[in-house]
C-alpha cells in the first residue's frame, strides 16, 4: 500500500527560528510533492509544489526534495505565529493517475 | 467569488436524514474529489471523478453516493446520515497533468462542517 508518512507532533518552534517538517513516502516512482498548510477548521492551502531533486525557495520556505531517500521536506525561515497550523504532505505517485496520496499532518506551533 | 465553492458551509442533521452536500467550481477543472477529515485521521477520500461519466469510489465510499451533474458540479449524499459521519467535508478539483504541463496539485473548497445527531 502506498503511503505518506509525517511525525504528527505538535512541533514547538521559537518565533524566530527555523521550523523544519519532513515526510517520507514509500513510492520510488513519485512525481509531484506538495505542502499545503491548513488551520483548524479551515481548508487546505497549498504553499508550495516540488518535483525535482534538491531545493526550491519561494519567500520564508523552503522545500527540499530528495528521492533517492524518498523524503521531502520543508523549512520555514524566520517563523512567526501565524504560521501555526497543520503542515500536509502530498505525494503524486507513480502510477495513480495524477491522484494524490495524503499524510496525516504535523501540527506546528511557534510559540511567542 | 471563490474558485471552488461547497454549500451548505454548516449543517446540523438528525440520524437517518437524507443530506446532499454540493460543490461547484470555475476552475475549469475535470478532475473532482470529496474528502471527509476527523481529528487526528487525516483526508480520508470518499469518491473522485475524473469526468461527468467516469465516477470511482475511494476508500471510504460506504454510505455515501455522489452525482456529477456537470463538469463544474459534484454533489455528496448521505443517504441515512448516522452520528459517525459527523466531519469536516472537502470537495477538491485538479487539473490533469500532462508530459508537457505539471500537475499542480489541488484546489479545495471551504469545507462543510456536518453534525449529525
Amino acid at each position: 500500500q502506498k503511503e505518506v508518512e509525517q511525525n504528527s507532533g505538535p512541533l514547538s518552534v521559537p518565533e524566530g527560528a527555523i521550523a523544519s517538517l519532513n515526510c517520507t513516502y514509500s513510492d520510488r516512482v513519485s512525481q509531484s510533492f506538495f505542502w499545503y498548510r491548513q488551520y483548524s477548521g479551515k481548508s487546505p492551502e497549498l504553499i508550495m509544489s516540488i518535483y525535482s531533486n534538491g531545493d526550491k525557495e519561494d519567500g520564508r520556505f523552503t522545500a527540499q526534495l530528495n528521492k533517492a531517500s524518498q523524503y521531502v521536506s520543508l523549512l520555514i525561515r524566520d517563523s512567526q505565529p501565524s504560521d501555526s497550523a497543520t503542515y500536509l504532505c502530498a505525494v503524486n505517485m507513480g502510477d495513480s493517475n495524477y491522484q494524490l496520496i495524503w499524510g496525516a499532518g504535523t501540527k506546528l506551533i511557534i510559540k511567542p | 467569488d471563490a474558485d471552488v465553492t461547497q454549500t451548505p458551509r454548516n449543517r446540523i442533521t438528525k440520524t437517518g436524514k437524507r443530506i446532499m452536500l454540493e460543490c461547484s467550481q470555475t476552475k475549469g477543472h475535470d478532475r473532482m474529489y470529496w474528502y471527509r477529515q476527523d481529528p487526528g485521521l487525516g483526508l480520508r477520500l470518499i469518491y473522485y471523478s475524473f469526468d461527468v461519466k467516469d465516477i470511482n469510489k475511494g476508500e471510504i465510499s460506504d454510505g455515501y453516493s455522489v452525482s456529477r451533474q456537470a463538469q463544474a458540479k459534484f454533489s455528496l449524499s448521505l443517504e441515512s446520515a448516522i452520528p459517525n459521519q459527523t466531519a469536516l467535508y472537502f470537495c477538491a478539483t485538479s487539473d490533469f497533468g500532462t508530459t508537457d504541463s505539471r500537475f499542480n496539485g489541488y484546489t479545495f473548497g471551504s469545507g462543510t462542517r456536518l453534525t449529525v445527531v
